[in-house]
């Protein structure tokens, strides 16, 4: 099946910095990621679409200045956690769907483990 | 609102006895519902994919049901395995985006030996 690969895996930072999220298609392009975030023991939210070439679509409830997307590339999508506070420690992950593909599922990179101290 | 949901938070099983989930939706009808395996800290895997016109649909040792009168889906792994423990997910796609999926709540699946 296609790849997503998401970098870095885990990454710790300090209170009011920001931290950038890359995710990329490998063997294939997308229009369209989507980036999630899951808090422990709960399921993965939808935070945004990310569409190349223009603006993000934010879910009800997610700040767009504090939560930047940036899909330059039909194979790089970049989410940045602006001036991060220990409420945004949590699980992102991003997915992708082939557009070439046969099927209708969604390939998910492995996930960024975000700690704010 | 539309709403997808799995009851059972966590299953506990004994290897080689076939383990059932459930995924309920309500309010909408899905044209598809789908299923995927979450190892902790780790993106979700698809597994599988159902329709509404299917009234199931198997892979290997898995299995799923689609039941648009009961509006549930049943997903079962036969002869299951230690390894099959993991977090497993119902989810439908939402609009024209196929990638844009609503999850259930996921329930824990623990296979012991």
């Amino acid at each position: 099946g296609a790849v997503v690969s998401q970098h870095p895996s885990w990454v710790i930072c300090k209170s009011g910095t920001s931290v950038k999220i890359e995710c990329r298609s490998l063997d294939f392009q997308a229009t369209t990621m989507f980036w999630y975030r899951q808090f422990p023991k709960q399921s993965l939210m939808l935070m945004a679409t990310s569409n190349e070439g223009s603006k993000a679509t934010y879910e009800q409830g997610v700040e767009k200045d504090k939560f930047l997307i940036n899909h330059a590339s039909l194979t790089l999508s970049t989410l940045t956690v602006t001036s991060a506070h220990p409420e945004d420690s949590s699980f992102y992950i991003c997915s992708a769907r082939d557009p070439q593909g046969l099927n209708t599922e969604a390939f998910f990179g492995q996930g960024t483990r975000l700690t704010v101290v | 609102s539309q709403k997808i949901e799995q009851n059972s938070e966590a299953l506990n099983i004994q290897e080689g006895k076939t383990a059932t989930l459930t995924c309920n939706y309500t309010n909408y009808s899905p044209a598809y519902l789908q299923w995927y395996r979450q190892d902790p800290g780790r993106g979700p895997v698809f597994l599988l994919l159902i329709r509404e016109n299917e009234k199931e649909k198997r892979k290997e040792r898995l299995k799923v049901t689609f039941d648009t009168t009961l509006k549930q889906s049943l997903f079962h792994i036969t002869a299951s395995q230690p390894a099959d423990s993991a977090t497993y997910l119902c989810a439908q796609a939402g609009g024209t985006s196929y990638g844009k999926l609503t999850f259930g709540q996921g329930t824990i699946l623990t296979v012991h030996p």
